[in-house]
């Protein structure tokens, strides 16, 4: 199996602040990374396709770098909404698997 | 606007077998190129892929759980299931329905029905 590590597994930042989080995968995976929103409660929600492709309705402060092993996800300007946990999950060869997870907290 | 929704009991007890449905509507469940897949949220935890199905009935089970689990599909019904045997306490999770769509570049989880949580317990 491909494993998914994130980095951090939390973080706390302010509205308004430039935030990064990191997945790394076992080994290379092509583009073949997505990332997911889940806020508690709910379901995840795709962001982003193909470690830079925008999902429909996704806002632009969100985007995504990287290919083989190493990509970011970077929301430019924090918004209330965003506080929730982020994933992301590797679709280059089964099983699907997913990173642990980073918990955005407000400071 | 396709939309999924799991159903099953809420209550499963240990050595038994967890069975889940999921309905999709607003779209063909019989349409080539998706699968149908489940997907698992320990209390806590991260997301765990299941395994998945496509209307021909062609499967792949996490090999985790190859052993356990079975995954079906009724199109005429416009349904898909999941029944995983000889649950332990560890099984207690929210599960999620998905449908695992081909995009540029891999696929993607999307949409996802709005979870269920069963519960292993005696």
């Amino acid at each position: 199996d491909i494993q998914m590590t994130q980095s951090p597994s939390s973080l706390s930042a302010s509205v308004g602040d430039r935030v990064t989080i990191t997945c790394r995968a076992s080994q290379s995976i092509s583009n073949y990374l997505n990332w997911y929103q889940q806020r508690p409660g709910k379901a995840p929600k795709l962001l982003m396709f193909a470690a830079s492709n925008f999902q429909s309705g996704v806002p632009s402060r969100f985007s995504g770098r990287g290919s083989g092993t190493d990509f970011t996800l970077t929301i430019a300007s924090l918004q209330p909404e965003d506080f929730a946990t982020y994933y992301c999950q590797q679709s280059y060869s089964l099983p699907h698997t997913f990173g642990q997870g980073t918990k955005l907290e407000i400071k | 606007q396709v939309q999924l929704q799991e159903s099953g009991p809420g209550l499963v007890k240990p050595s038994q077998t967890l069975s889940l449905t999921c309905t999709v509507s607003g779209g063909s469940i019989s349409r080539g190129g998706y699968y149908w897949s489940w997907i698992r949220q320990r209390p806590g935890k991260g997301l765990e892929w299941i395994g998945y199905i496509n209307y021909s009935e062609s499967t792949n089970y996490n090999p985790s759980l190859q052993s356990r689990i079975s995954i079906s599909v009724n199109t005429s019904e416009s349904q898909f299931s999941l029944k995983l045997n000889s649950v332990t306490a560890a099984d207690t999770a929210v599960y999620f329905c998905a449908r695992d769509t081909p995009v540029r570049g891999g696929s993607t989880f999307d949409p996802w029905g709005q979870g269920t949580l069963v519960t292993v317990s005696s």
